[in-house]
């Protein structure tokens, strides 16, 4: 029961290079989300799921997109990466509106120069 | 809109005193749940404790109790016999039962516990 992964744990990129970032639960949770944690801040939303076949924007979802393949995965792709984009990225889910706690994945250090 | 304050950057905190973390909110939803969680130098987030808006007792949780006072918007984190193992950054959020249900965040409170 290995609870959310995420893949790839570090990752440095250029400038314009695109990238997809891997989430993956064995929880049967029905809500999937994608956060981002900047220095001296709290986590961001930038894109959720709250079903299967489902997704919306979030806080600050310009320069990603999101893609929800069933109900165990959901991805993060950076198009066109930019330093803006330079972070740590969290993947969380929650098992249904009426639960509380959401769990998260280990993070995802992401590097742009 | 919803907002998260957390005034205190950096605490300090004698192995085995306690020590209070500070979180005060700003809505207008009447439904919410108040969460603290933990983030070691290891970088995962640890759920800590919960407390919903509708909750007439304080949480508690092992040595991790909230002290919530509805009426000041404040939802502050109480740890008790300070340990090593509690050195980490400190982050109180909120969530609603509408819309995304995500959690809203503050901007955290690193802890160092002094032997």
């Amino acid at each position: 029961n290995a609870g959310v992964t995420q893949t790839p744990k570090f990752q440095v990129l250029k400038t314009g290079q695109s990238m997809t970032l891997q989430c993956a639960q064995d929880m049967n949770h029905n809500s999937m989300y994608w956060y981002r944690q900047d220095p001296g801040m709290g986590l961001r939303l930038i894109y959720y799921s709250a079903s299967e076949g489902t997704t919306d924007k979030g806080e600050v979802p310009n320069g990603y997109n999101v893609s929800r393949l069933n109900k165990r995965e959901f991805s993060l792709r950076l198009e066109s990466a930019a330093p803006s984009q330079t972070s740590v990225y969290f993947c969380a889910t929650l098992r249904d509106i009426l639960s509380y706690e959401q769990y998260f994945g280990p993070g995802t250090r992401l590097t742009v120069t | 809109a919803q907002k998260i304050t957390q005034t205190q950057p950096g605490m300090f905190v004698q192995e085995k005193e306690a020590v209070t973390l500070d979180c005060t909110y700003d809505t207008s939803d009447p439904s919410y749940g108040l969460f603290w969680y933990k983030q070691p130098s290891s970088g995962e987030m640890i759920f800590l404790i919960y407390q919903g808006s509708y909750d007439q007792q304080n949480a508690t949780e092992g040595r991790y109790s909230l002290n919530f006072q509805k009426a000041r918007k404040s939802a502050n984190l109480v740890i008790s016999a300070s340990q090593l193992g509690d050195s980490a950054m400190y982050f109180c959020a909120m969530r609603f039962k509408t819309g995304a249900n995500n959690l809203f965040f503050g901007t955290g409170t690193r802890l160092t516990v002094i032997p």
